[in-house]
């Protein structure tokens, strides 16, 4: 069954330091998406993504965050100047559409620490 | 805006025995609504959904959920656990036509005992 991947599983970096996490979407899959998870609190929407650009963005998603969809096959999330709350699980998702209740397939998410 | 609350952030419950995890939502306009699953070390995996139509609403491995609208309730129910249903799960609503983003609770971990 076609998978939603991230890289890295895992990632440790220092305070004020730039992180890209990135994602491979399923292949026909039009919206992308980052969610985030801070340890005992909820699953976050951060960004959507589609055609190229970001259609919904949460007000957690400030200037530090970025996205980007470089190449055909990739989606990744930039953090430039990495705080200690941004520790967390991120998630990436995609879908073949949105606004129907399509399904959003979920990787397994970059675990970042910030020390 | 939309919100959704799980009553219980842990269960624990023997292995063949029935379980239900609460969800309840608020919305002012009509929602889809998700419950998804995270095993250890893994991502969120989607268990069912409703859409429209028939208020219950089966999914992957024998769990099921019930729509109620005039509660604003999604309820998840199983009727014998496994081991292997060790997991939390997550309840999520999405605005019909409107949001793209999912709105989720703050999970249920489930701990089936033998």
């Amino acid at each position: 069954e076609p998978e939603v991947t991230q890289t890295p599983s895992h990632q440790v970096t220092q305070m004020g330091q730039e992180v890209i996490l990135r994602c491979v979407p399923i292949s026909n899959h039009l919206y992308f998406y980052w969610y985030r998870q801070i340890l005992g609190q909820k699953v976050e929407f951060l960004v959507s993504f589609y055609n190229n650009e970001i259609s919904e963005k949460s007000e957690i998603f400030d200037d530090q965050f970025s996205v980007e969809r470089p190449d055909g096959s990739n989606f990744t999330l930039k953090i430039r100047s990495t705080k200690l709350e941004d520790s967390a699980m991120y998630f990436c998702a995609s879908s073949v559409v949105a606004y129907s209740g399509n399904t959003i397939y979920f990787g397994e998410g970059s675990w970042l620490t910030v020390v | 805006a939309q919100s959704v609350t799980q009553l219980d952030s842990q269960v624990p419950v023997f292995e063949e025995a029935p379980v239900e995890l609460r969800c309840n939502y608020s919305s002012s306009v009509s929602v889809y609504l998700f419950w998804y699953v995270q095993y250890p070390n893994q991502g969120l995996q989607l268990l069912l959904k409703y859409l429209s139509g028939s208020t219950l609403v089966k999914g992957i491995n024998g769990f099921e959920a019930e729509f109620n609208k005039s509660q604003t309730s999604f309820h998840l129910r199983k009727p014998s656990v496994h081991i292997s249903d060790t997991a939390e799960y997550f309840c999520a609503v999405i605005t019909q036509g409107g949001s793209e983003k999912l709105v989720f609770g703050k999970g249920t971990k489930l701990t089936v005992n033998p």
